[in-house]
């Protein structure tokens, strides 16, 4: 049981947009930790996709954007690709475990 | 850009014990933090804990906390992980990733990862 809940997975058409959420509690994003999320690749190490809850690294294509909201964050992609078909994983801080902590991850299936 | 290279594989019985390597180039190393996150076969990420290349300041996951030391050399520029009493469970790919400042806590880069495998 993750201290961050992500959706096992998502699916999308190509070119559709879809959304995957990251919903913490008081203790972590509710308490203002920024996410960061993480795009794996099959067979593949993570990679940094988002930082600080809204800005992409350098050469990360802005179809992906973050938000974060209350004790929520989400991780959106536009003009689904057949190459984003990957795990992605949401991270924060939480107070209460003095830890960085991982949502679950969820699995993007494109269609 | 940061490049970050770790050891390679390794096989170790139940009880003994792992040193992983990760070396960063590109960068002042001496800024960094490194994080150590570690993925079981089928499952998602774990972190491990942290530490500090300028001090040597570390945070380890209580789950961990007994058990793992953190350390870095920045002679040249590796840190090391060393996991004590390996497990069956403790089989999975060992990942280091550098803390280089984009935001509070981001794993900027990666390495490629090292599989630990546990068995007798």
């Amino acid at each position: 049981q993750s201290v961050l809940a992500q959706p096992p997975s998502v699916s999308g058409a190509p070119g559709q947009r879809v959304t995957i959420s990251c919903t913490g509690i008081s203790s972590n994003i509710g308490a203002g930790h920024d996410v960061h999320w993480y795009q794996q690749l099959p067979g593949t190490a993570p990679k940094l996709l988002i930082y600080g809850s809204t800005d992409r690294p350098s050469g990360v294509p802005d179809r992906f954007s973050g938000s974060k909201s209350g004790t929520s964050a989400s991780l959106a992609i536009t003009g689904l690709q057949a190459d984003d078909e990957a795990d992605y994983y949401c991270q924060s801080y939480d107070g209460s475990l003095s830890a960085w902590v991982f949502g679950g991850g969820t699995k993007l299936t494109v269609l | 850009q940061v490049q970050v290279e770790q050891s390679g594989g390794e096989v170790k019985k139940p009880g003994a014990s792992v040193k992983v390597s990760c070396k960063a180039s590109g960068h002042t190393f001496s800024g960094f933090g490194i994080s150590w996150v570690r993925q079981a076969p089928g499952q998602g990420l774990e972190w491990m804990g942290w530490v500090s290349v300028y001090n040597g300041d570390t945070n380890y996951t209580q789950k961990y906390q007994g058990r793992v030391t953190m350390t870095t050399d920045a002679s040249t520029n590796t840190a090391y992980m060393e996991l004590t009493n390996l497990r069956s469970d403790d089989t999975a790919v060992y990942y280091c990733g550098v803390n280089s400042g984009y935001s509070y806590g981001s794993i900027d880069f990666w390495g490629q990862g090292t599989l630990v495998t546990v068995s007798s």
